[in-house]
């Protein structure tokens, strides 16, 4: 069975950009949630989906979006970078809500 | 607030040397806690999910155990390759019906041949 898939694994963008990111969870998983990882600051929840719905959102401001699609894949954007945002972006997919999270390998972003 | 708190930061062992990581926890009501392992450069990987003070569970030279206050990773005679990040997570309930996972900071082990 294939694990959570992400695209890309690394990407180098300017401030000011903005970048889309993306995951594939495993089949059959129908919850997906997305977090920032930085060295200072650890593993922060950034949002979560359901059935192409945003069930929970983290303290982030308003430049992270997220959206889920039907097929349960999941997309992430950031607008405006910053020097900030560079960290790794993790996606982990449950089978359904509040069980199990399983993570991929993450997108290492670079804002330069 | 909901906090994890996972010492020691870093821990230095000898192959075959045993020892625990500690995860002490503040949540408004427990849904679960969780272990993972990351190795540099890679997404955590899923070990154990625990619910219930009492709680054990095995896998190899890993135990983890769940009191009301507290969680630990035991690791009896390790391996170099258990060298990792060891991650502790809780759900709390008070966030409603959502699986967002609260981390500690996570335990740096290194065991050395």
């Amino acid at each position: 069975k294939a694990g959570v898939t992400q695209t890309p694994r690394y990407l180098i963008k300017t401030r000011g950009q903005q970048v889309t990111l993306s995951c594939s969870p495993i089949s059959g998983h129908r919850s997906v949630s997305w977090y920032q990882q930085t060295p200072g600051q650890g593993l922060q929840f950034l949002f979560e989906y359901f059935s192409e719905t945003q069930r929970n959102k983290g303290n982030f401001p308003g430049r992270f979006s997220g959206r889920q699609f039907s097929n349960s894949r999941s997309e992430m954007n950031v607008s405006t970078l910053e020097l900030g945002d560079s960290a790794l972006y993790l996606c982990a997919s449950s089978l359904q809500v509040a069980t199990e999270a399983f993570f991929g390998q993450g997108t290492r972003l670079t804002v330069v | 607030e909901d906090q994890v708190t996972q010492s020691p930061e870093a821990l230095r062992l000898q192959e075959g040397e045993s020892s625990s990581l500690n995860c002490s926890y503040t949540v408004s009501g427990l849904r679960g806690l969780f272990w993972y392992r990351q190795d540099p450069g890679k997404g955590p990987e899923f070990l154990f999910t625990l619910y219930s003070a009492g709680e054990e569970k095995e896998k190899e030279r890993l135990k983890a155990t769940l009191t009301k206050k507290e969680s630990f990773l035991h690791i009896t005679a390790p391996k170099p390759e258990d060298s990792a990040t060891y991650l502790c997570a809780v759900q709390a309930r008070g966030s409603g019906n959502t699986g967002k996972l609260i981390f500690g900071q996570g335990t740096t082990l290194q065991v050395k041949p």
